[in-house]
């Protein structure tokens, strides 16, 4: 069975500080891995996925199938990070299997 | 702009009562989800829909049912609230049958039972 891990509840970074949110995952196929955001009051919404490689509000994540690890970096917080962010995996049956989420705090 | 609604924002309702949870999509997408938000445990997956009138159980159904008797349209049904079903539900659609790929999230209803 699919299994998303993000072993940190919450972190907190200084503004300017390098942040990085940790996903691991389970799965024996070929995965499709998703990190969500949810500002505050806001709804849910995506942040980035794997297959595009791109680099979104100064994020990136690198898929690293030897880890089995998704995580997500940013070289310089900022205050406006601070969100819940959640690590998310596709799988071929069809189903999003997500992470228990971070809090991410950006203190200034 | 693409757009997911959900027709309660929040709501209150008493043990044993039938709730009903509404959701909207307006991009023609063939699958829909509902999930339940709870701090600590994440996003856990309730029912799915891949098309009309056809259902799918997520990871934990008990004590849910849902309806998809048009492609735009998927509601949640709760036969008898609980208390333990006080919590933050989620409805989502993607694009890609089979497959999610990105999910458009609604704002989420909040649901309290007393």
């Amino acid at each position: 069975a699919q299994r998303v891990t993000q072993p940190e509840k919450l972190l907190s970074v200084f503004k300017g500080a390098p942040v990085e949110l940790k996903c691991n995952y389970s799965y024996s196929g070929s995965p499709e891995l998703f990190w969500y955001v949810q500002y505050s009051r806001q709804r849910l919404q995506l942040l980035l996925r794997h297959i595009s490689r791109e680099s979104i509000k100064g994020f990136t994540a690198d898929l690293n199938k030897g880890e089995t690890s998704f995580h997500l970096k940013k070289p310089f917080a900022q205050e406006e990070d601070s969100a819940m962010y959640y690590c998310a995996l596709n799988t071929n049956a069809g189903k999003s299997t997500f992470g228990d989420g971070t809090t991410l705090t950006v203190k200034p | 702009d693409v757009k997911v609604t959900q027709s309660s924002r929040y709501l209150v309702k008493r043990t044993g009562e039938k709730v009903f949870l509404e959701c909207v999509q307006d991009m023609d997408h063939e699958n829909m989800f509902w999930y339940r938000q709870d701090p600590g445990l994440g996003l856990r997956l309730i029912y799915f829909s891949y098309d009309v009138k056809m259902k799918e159980k997520g990871d934990i159904p008990e004590g849910y049912s849902v309806s998809r008797e048009k492609k735009e349209r998927f509601s949640l049904i709760l036969e008898s609230a609980s208390t333990n079903q006080t919590s933050m539900y989620l409805c989502a659609s993607s694009h890609l049958q089979g497959s999610p790929g990105e999910l458009f999230f609604g704002e989420g209803s909040r649901l309290t039972v007393l």
